[in-house]
């Protein structure tokens, strides 16, 4: 069973809000991951991180930012909320490929963010 | 820049019918491919992983090949039941990143 974790699994909040969505893993992976994905639509990748203090732009540009403090939590920010933020949001994480053989990737429950 | 691609988009198939979905990348520099499970509005549910040297891997009804030379990958179901009703989700993992297909949204007829 996958360690990995997202709170809050529901969130509706106003437009202009600050939030913060949680992900944490109790797995020691380096590579931790956040995709955006509308209902019904394809997974789009946001941000990713290699470790402590890397974090990249993923393929899909996002107003949302990230840090990595702890390997174990990759927290991601909307500074002001917006209808458009509405959907929803899945972190994963996985080992770096170029110290291990397993790299499979583990996904939390997920984030279902409403702006309002 | 690493382009995976699923086909179908959607297939409705009666129950009990084997199937095959499909699974194409660009690049061969992969450490694995995994493919995935996804019911509406949920998250995602982990069927199988090939590693890169292997060439299949079995769950249950599931089966999953892989080619890395050609790019391809197929995920085989056997006897379907309603309950496969879902999206299907490839995806490879890079040196970089994990990068996925635009899935298949399977459905299965009573």
């Amino acid at each position: 069973e996958a360690d990995i974790y997202q709170t809050p699994r529901y969130l509706v909040i106003g437009t202009g809000k600050k939030i913060t969505l949680e992900c944490s893993q109790t797995m020691g992976h380096d590579k931790m991951y956040w995709y955006q994905q509308d209902p019904g639509m394809e997974l789009h990748l946001i941000h990713y991180s290699y470790g402590v203090n890397s974090t990249e732009k993923g393929d899909l540009s996002s107003e949302s930012t990230v840090s990595r403090i702890r390997t174990e939590h990759f927290p991601l920010t909307l500074e002001s909320a917006r209808p458009s933020h509405t959907s929803q949001y899945l972190c994963a994480s996985s080992a770096l490929g170029a110290t291990v053989v397993n790299t499979e990737a583990f996904f939390g429950q997920g984030t279902r963010l409403t702006v309002v | 820049k690493q382009e995976v691609t699923q086909i179908p988009a959607a297939l409705s198939v009666p129950e009990g019918e084997n199937l095959v979905l499909n699974c194409s990348f660009t690049d061969s520099a992969i450490y694995n491919l995994q493919w995935f499970r996804q019911d509406p509005g949920k998250g995602l549910t982990s069927l199988l992983l090939i590693q890169s040297s292997q060439r299949e891997q079995t769950s249950g009804r599931l089966n999953a090949s892989l080619d890395k030379s050609s790019g391809r990958s197929t995920l085989y179901i056997a006897a379907s039941q309603p309950g496969d009703s879902a999206t299907y989700l490839c995806a490879v993992m890079g040196a970089q990143k994990l990068v996925f297909g635009q899935g298949t949204r399977l459905t299965i007829n009573p």
